[in-house]
């Protein structure tokens, strides 16, 4: 019983470079998310969907963009690194009930230098 | 709008004493409250839930909460606590409306001292 599973599990990136942030769920959620954990500061989200083909912009879109082409994948990119992107990212995924909480994968730690 | 506050950064304990880490809220509507433990590197880990009923809920490890409307709490509580224990605590919140994203608080570092 996979869960979310992000990868990789770390990565270091200079600054301009591009990359994309693997997660997948094996649990059938409709609903995923993705959030970066900066210290002290808690998680922000930064785009989620609830469904296949529909994404929406969280808190903190900017410099990011995802797809959702199936309901397993939520894949995260980050085009043109900047420092501002070093960050601990967190995909999460849930059923369509209110009252039901997030399954989180393992997260991925970015560097960008 | 949707927010949440832990007052305190860092809770220190030691072992066997009760903790209390502390989560206030706001939200629109009835509220969705829910705890989580962060492991170092690790990802979060659901603890408990408060979504109607019995203000005081149980969960993994021992852990309960109090849902306090009238304060708009839900304080995590552990009647002895273990070395095991130490992480890192989230409190979210989401509103019963749907198209709510969960909020979550800035976390509280729980070190339970030998």
């Amino acid at each position: 019983n996979a869960g979310v599973t992000q990868t990789p599990k770390f990565r270091i990136l200079k600054i301009g470079q591009s990359m994309t942030l693997q997660c997948a769920q094996d649990m059938n959620h409709n609903y995923m998310y993705w959030y970066r954990q900066d210290p002290g500061m808690g998680l922000k989200l930064i785009y989620y969907s609830v469904g296949a083909g529909i994404t929406d912009k969280g808190e903190v879109p900017n410099g990011y963009n995802v797809s959702r082409s199936t309901t397993e994948d939520f894949p995260l990119r980050l085009e043109l690194a900047a420092p501002s992107q070093t960050s601990v990212y967190f995909c999460a995924s849930s059923r369509q009930i209110l009252g039901d909480g997030y399954t989180f994968g393992s997260g991925t730690r970015l560097t960008v230098v | 709008a949707q927010s949440v506050a832990q007052p305190e950064d860092q809770v220190n304990v030691a072992e066997g004493n009760p903790l209390t880490v502390k989560c206030t809220y706001s939200v629109s509507g009835n509220p969705y409250l829910f705890w989580y433990v962060q492991y170092p590197n690790r990802g979060l880990q659901f603890l408990l839930k408060y979504i109607t009923g019995d203000n005081l809920v149980k969960g993994s490890y021992g852990f309960e909460a109090e849902f306090n409307k009238s304060q708009t709490s839900f304080h995590l509580k552990k009647p002895s606590a273990l070395v095991s224990d130490s992480a890192l605590y989230f409190c979210a919140v989401r509103g019963d409306n749907y198209g709510q994203n969960f909020v979550f608080g800035p976390g509280t570092r729980l070190s339970v001292l030998p």
